[in-house]
Order: C-alpha cells, then structure tokens, then sequence
C-alpha cells in the first residue's frame, strides 16, 4: 500500500461547480497537510497547510483533514476556469530527523469549463 | 521580488554527459531540495539540504550529485550515470528543517537525447 494515494482524475467540471479533490493516507504519523497547484509546465504553488484535524477556510477554497480516518480533502466553490491545474496532496511528519520530508500524491488533473 | 529561481527553463543533453541545474532562492530560507517529477509519479525527492555544507540523499539520489556551498544555491548536477534522466526537476526551499512548507521554483525540463 503506498503512504498517499491520490485519484490521479482527470475531473472535468462546469465553471461554478463545487469540486471535490481528496487524498487517502496510510501513516498515522504524518501530522502536516498541504495542498499545492500545479499549473502546466510549472511549479507546484502553496494553496492550504493544516496540521489538525478540521476545516480550514481560505477563500473559496476549503481543506479538511480526518486524522481518525486518515482523509484529506480540498473543496473548491464556484469553481473558475483558472482553477484549472494538477492539485497534489503532500503531508510530513513531525519525527525525528525525518520531519523534514513531505511525501506528495501523485495529483489530481481538474479542468473547469466555461 | 522573493523567490526561487531555476535555469535554465529547458535543456537539452546528450547521452553520456553530465549537467548542472542551478537553483537560487533569495528567501533566507535554511533548507533547500530537489524533486524529479515524471508524468504519472508525482513528486521524488532527489537531495535535500538543511544547512550550508550538508546535505542528504532522498529517496531516488543515485546518478544525482549536489553541492550547498552558499546559504542561496543549490545546484543539481545530473550524471552519466543516471539510467532515465528526462523528466522535469523542481527545486524547493524551506525556513527550517522542520514540518514547514516547501515553496517551489518554476523548474527546469531536462531531455536526454
């Protein structure tokens, strides 16, 4: 079983739709969540970090993490045609000499049409 | 403007020679990394760097070689040795060592022809 795993889609979605992206974890130790947007032929972009279990508003975005399931989340509202990009889940530890390395998703490709 | 930088954009090499990737940041940041990513694989830690002059192998270090002689850069050099080298390489950067979040770099595409 690998540590994340991630639905690699692709989700097409109409503009203004709720999108759904989620991220399932076998390791009980990673504490640190994050969210990242990867346009095309670009780098990864810091969306969401959360470290506890819950909701985590920003905008028309929303994380959420259940540690008792090992589940993430990201919610996008009234989705946009500029939300389209790849969305990689990634978590770290906090042990040891290890808390420095985040472990990704493979990503989600979403595309919202017009 | 803060940031990461990365170059060149796009190279391009041959078989059987070696390579070098830069990658500066103006962050101040202490902890700096490298990533491969290939279509369908997400996101495989190469190197990472915690502090000047030290640094550690990831999970898919071998045919890679680094350097962290300044607080600022960090480049990657991509060997002979290295089987499958075409693939996008990202570098990251951190404040610290611990559970902070990486910021990236635009990245640079690397094709072995």
């Amino acid at each position: 079983q690998k540590e994340v795993e991630q639905d690699p889609g692709p989700l097409s979605v109409p503009e203004g739709a709720i999108v759904s992206l989620n991220c399932t974890y076998s390791n009980s130790a990673f504490q640190y969540f994050m969210w990242y947007r990867q346009y095309s032929r670009k780098g990864p972009e810091l969306l969401m970090y959360t470290y506890s279990s819950g909701n985590k508003e920003d905008g028309r975005f929303t994380a959420q993490v259940d540690k008792s399931s090992k589940y993430i989340s990201l919610f996008i509202r009234d989705s946009q045609p500029s939300d389209s990009a790849t969305y990689l889940c990634a978590m770290s530890t906090n042990s040891g000499g290890s808390n420095y390395k985040l472990t990704f998703g493979k990503g989600t490709l979403l595309t919202v049409n017009p | 403007d803060g940031g990461i930088t990365q170059s060149p954009k796009y190279l391009f090499r041959k078989e059987g020679q070696n390579v070098t990737l830069s990658c500066e940041q103006n962050l101040n940041h202490d902890a700096m990394y490298w990533y491969r990513q290939d279509p369908g694989q997400g996101l495989r830690l190469i190197y990472y760097s915690q502090i000047v002059n030290d640094f550690q192998k990831g999970d898919i270090a071998e045919g890679y070689s680094v350097s962290r002689e300044k607080k600022e850069s960090f480049p990657l050099t991509v060997t002979s040795a290295q089987k499958n080298p075409t693939a996008f390489y990202l570098c990251a950067s951190s404040p610290g060592a611990g559970p902070d979040t990486q910021y990236f770099g635009p990245g640079t595409r690397l094709t072995v022809l």
